[in-house]
């Protein structure tokens, strides 16, 4: 039932983009999105609820993808703040249960 | 700067002490949480209180024991630990939606954590 979260790890140089995925093997009622820096609190980016909807955070947006059960989460132009482990937290139609279930993360770099 | 204070930060005991710990939200929130974060494992919901009721006790040990006294505070009370529970505890809350009950749908709120060693 844990998403699995792809690529494990990314490293950037400043100015790039990239793309976090976070596939599931069952149906999707939400996916939540937040990043985490080391020694930190992990923090909130946003939630994407079932619909296909899209959101947008500054340069940090998201898309969610009904039939595929994954959502993606893209970083353009990416900054030194953007550094951390991002974590996808799945919550599942099915049932009264309604949990988050976590992925293991995605560990991000930004280099100058 | 968070909204959710976790205290101590670094806790370091033996497998027979007892010790405490302590999470404090200033976000007028509800609901609150302790997780579990470990290393190469994802985070792992401990328990869920609500308006102060224990409404979520994730299969935990009876080692862990938690405490709300209000929607404020949380505690979470140990005693013999095992080496395998060293980990990053997490305390959470968030600010329940429809009707007054939790919901998984609203943002969580995550404190600094405390990194707990067992020797």
């Amino acid at each position: 039932q844990q998403p699995v979260q792809s690529p494990q790890a990314v490293i950037l140089r400043e100015g790039e983009d990239a793309v976090i995925n976070c596939s599931s093997s069952k149906a999707l009622y939400s996916v939540h999105w937040y990043r985490q820096k080391h020694g930190e609190a992990p923090v909130f980016l946003m939630i994407l609820l079932k619909g296909g909807e899209q959101k947008g955070h500054e340069k940090i947006s998201a898309s969610f993808n009904e039939k595929k059960q994954q959502s993606s989460l893209y970083l353009t132009a990416s900054q030194l703040s953007y550094s951390g482990t991002y974590f996808c937290g799945t919550e599942l139609s099915a049932g009264n249960n309604r949990k988050l279930i976590w992925g293991l993360g995605t560990s991000l770099a930004v280099n100058p | 700067e968070t909204g959710v204070t976790q205290t101590p930060r670094h806790l370091v005991m033996g497998m027979t002490n007892k010790k405490s710990l302590k999470c404090e939200q200033h976000l007028g929130h509800n609901a609150m949480y302790w997780y579990k974060q470990s290393a190469k494992k994802p985070l792992e919901l401990m328990f869920v209180y609500n308006f102060k009721e224990q409404t979520e006790n994730n299969s935990v040990p009876s080692r862990f024991s938690p405490e709300c006294p209000n929607s404020s505070h949380l505690f979470l009370h140990l005693h013999t630990l095992q080496p395998e529970d060293s980990a990053l505890y997490l305390c959470a809350s968030s600010q329940p939606l429809v009707g007054g009950k939790v919901t998984y749908n609203s943002p969580l709120h995550f404190g600094n954590g405390t990194r707990l060693t067992v020797t």
